[in-house]
């Protein structure tokens, strides 16, 4: 399943499946992107991270593209597990101050076993 | 390792009433930050310490006052609460300034009527 973030911010995927999960950044200038996942009555927990000079960066389950061309960030999550159902927020760093982070809105992942 | 510690994790206070949230890490960070989140929402921030001694405002810090009592502490303070600043507050830190995930705590509830 794929979601475009902000025209559709929830995403339903089955068991299994691979999740894309996507986020459109505000400034070209950003040169530092993370991924953070948030479960019900938690904070948000860091998930992975990339820096403008790469375009890709794999974890363990997640990978992360990143398209500076469209200002584009994605998640992918392979083999989806009930575990996973969370929101997913996108944050950039802010080019002017770099102490602070500019987040997206979040995607709800729901995860149907 | 406790990591970023808040409390009190649940807060009802009455429109008017002053009240302070507390935050602390053990990490031994350098930047601390508290935010705001409201439903469906991402994150604002309020306020930010970029080091000991220093704090600064973020997006939305009308209403609100901190303190960053030392390197592990850093307080938020309501002086009259406002129905609008019912949230869900959270603090975060960051080792250093540049480029790194911040970390977060589990939050305060906070409901103000």
């Amino acid at each position: 399943g794929e979601s475009v973030g902000l025209h559709l911010p929830t995403l339903s995927v089955q068991e299994g499946d691979n999740s894309i999960i996507n986020c459109a950044y505000s400034n070209s200038a950003s040169d530092y992107f993370i991924w953070y996942k948030q479960e019900s009555g938690k904070g948000p927990q860091f998930i992975i991270d990339i820096r403008s000079n790469m375009d890709k960066r794999q974890g363990q389950r997640v990978t992360v593209l990143l398209n500076k061309t469209v200002k584009h960030l994605s998640l992918q999550i392979a083999a989806t597990q009930p575990g996973d159902s969370a929101v997913y927020f996108c944050a950039e760093n802010d080019a002017g101050n770099n102490r602070k982070l500019i987040w997206g809105l979040g995607t709800s992942l729901a995860v149907n076993p | 390792n406790a990591g970023v510690t808040q409390t009190p994790k649940f807060q009802v206070l009455k429109t008017g009433q002053s009240m302070t949230l507390q935050c602390a890490q053990d990490m031994n960070h350098n930047s601390m930050y508290w935010y705001r989140q409201d439903p469906g929402m991402g994150l604002r921030l309020i306020y930010y310490s970029a080091s000991e001694g220093t704090t600064d405002k973020g997006e939305v810090p009308n209403g609100y006052n901190v303190s960053r009592l030392n390197k592990r502490e850093f307080s938020l303070r309501l002086e009259s609460a406002a129905p609008s600043q019912t949230s869900v507050y959270f603090c975060a830190s960051i080792e250093q300034a540049l480029n790194q995930p911040q970390h977060f705590g589990d939050g305060t509830r906070l409901s103000i009527l």
